[in-house]
């Protein structure tokens, strides 16, 4: 069974601490992602990597960076927590198409997400 | 500035009736559109997609459609039941597997 497991469902922190979101997926999947999810804006994305030590922003990169050292794990990264980074996070994974050789995006996975609070 | 737009925070539908989740575009260089469905405290899951090139794509009770030249798509599902109450999110990939979702619309089934 596909998975994509993020490490924590509930985080509180404080402002200006340094916050560590991880995921790992275990699809050999080349594709990772990390979205926010709020009330009236939708899941946005925030980075995108399609290799290890690969990374592209996404539509939000303030705020935040990523790493990813391994292939199945990729990790988001609050230098400094604000409140306004209160949110629902949202890991993904995915084939990257060019290798698989097929020309359709693959099926997107979820991770069940992490919902973090700023105090 | 929104590249995939969901104009209808909400949409309530009589169970046995079609739902209509409809879906605006701005950039011409996605080539592949998406449906997502989630459920509170889950992730979203995969419904159902279409490639730039068609037209229609259908799946069961599920059919999308895709008008190119009006940046639109839209989302059928017939009949709609109790289950499909949940939030759907329309999406569109890039050619370098960048995935942009929409803001969702919240579909209520009425008994």
């Amino acid at each position: 069974d596909v998975k994509v497991t993020q490490s924590s469902r509930y985080l509180v922190k404080r402002t200006g601490e340094k916050v560590f979101l991880e995921c790992v997926q275990d699809m050999d999947h080349e594709n990772m992602f990390w979205y926010r999810q709020d009330p009236g804006l939708g899941l946005r994305l925030i980075y995108f990597s399609y290799d290890v030590k690969m990374k592209e922003k996404g539509d939000i990169p303030e705020g935040y960076s990523v790493s990813r050292e391994k292939k199945e794990r990729f990790s988001l990264i609050l230098e400094s927590a604000s409140t306004n980074q209160t949110s629902m996070y949202l890991c993904a994974s995915n084939t990257r198409r060019a290798l698989a050789g097929v020309i359709s995006p693959g099926e997107l996975f979820f991770g069940e997400g992490s919902r973090l609070t700023v105090l | 500035d929104q590249q995939v737009k969901q104009n209808s925070p909400s949409l309530s539908v009589q169970e046995g009736r079609i739902s209509i989740l409809n879906c605006d575009y701005t950039n011409s260089m996605f080539d592949y559109f998406l449906w997502y469905k989630k459920y509170p405290a889950e992730g979203p899951t995969f419904l159902i997609s279409i490639s730039s090139i068609k037209d229609k794509n259908e799946d069961g009770r599920f059919t999308v459609f895709l008008n190119k030249s009006a940046k639109h798509l839209s989302l059928h599902i017939v009949p709609s039941q109790p289950g499909d109450s949940a939030v759907y999110f329309c999406a569109a990939s890039l050619r370098d597997d960048k995935i942009i979702f929409g803001k969702g619309t919240r579909l209520h089934i009425l008994p």
